[in-house]
């Protein structure tokens, strides 16, 4: 059974870089096969795709968040990692990293999901 | 259009047969997957590929596909489906994800 885990601060101060690290148990992140992933969610608010990286290193994110997301993978830690940089109010959430199965493509495992807030 | 639309609430009556529905121009090309979310949870997967459902899930949950619509129906709705449920695809460019707004299921 895969796991995933967030981890990493619960508060951020407005400008300085959002770092979370997800970990996975169960399975290999060289696999293949998978995308490695990361969601937020605003409070009370719906799903929000942030971009997701292949164990190749190759990366996508979501355009509308204009170049601050940064994912990286370490696959001697069986870990992926999620920076987002100059953060503001607007960036606090529940961040979840998951695994994404490709073609056909779901999100299959999930984190448990970590609230990250941005505040002085 | 480059989003999903999903209606913001739909409510069902204790064992009735409720449709929930997404729609955008990359369904016509890519399944949706579908995701129930209770409070204070991650999002499961409910609903993937042409219809197909994970390992766990009641079969009271199918999915269907037709243009630029996907739906999710779940036949005999039960008190423990209340909850919000997410369409999830690729986007025209191909390389990204997106959701759509999500839809809060109460059963009545």
């Amino acid at each position: 059974q895969v796991q995933l885990q967030e981890s990493g601060p619960g508060l951020v101060k407005p400008s300085q870089t959002l770092s979370l690290t997800c970990t996975v148990s169960g399975g290999s992140i060289s696999s293949g096969g998978y995308y490695w992933s990361w969601i937020r969610q605003h409070p009370g608010k719906g799903l929000e795709w942030i971009g997701y990286i292949y164990y190749s290193g190759s990366t996508y994110y979501n355009p509308s968040l204009k170049s601050r997301p940064t994912i990286l993978v370490d696959t001697s830690k069986n870990q992926f990692s999620l920076k987002v940089n100059s953060v503001t109010a607007a960036d606090t959430a529940v961040y979840y990293c998951a695994r994404v199965h490709i073609a056909p493509d779901y999100f299959d495992y999930w984190g448990q999901g970590t609230l990250v807030t941005v505040s002085s | 259009s480059s989003e999903l639309t999903q209606d913001p609430a739909v409510s069902v009556a204790l064992g009735q047969t409720v449709r929930i529905t997404c729609q955008g121009d990359s369904l016509r090309g890519f399944y949706a997957s579908w995701y129930q979310q209770k409070p204070g949870q991650a999002p499961v997967l409910v609903i993937y590929g042409q219809n197909n459902r994970p390992s766990g899930i009641p079969d009271r949950f199918s999915g269907s596909n037709s243009g630029n619509t996907s739906s999710l129906t779940i036949t005999g709705a039960q008190a423990e489906d209340e909850a919000a449920y997410y369409c999830n695809s690729r986007g025209s460019s191909r390389e990204h994800f997106m959701f759509g707004g999500g839809t809060k299921l109460t059963v009545l």
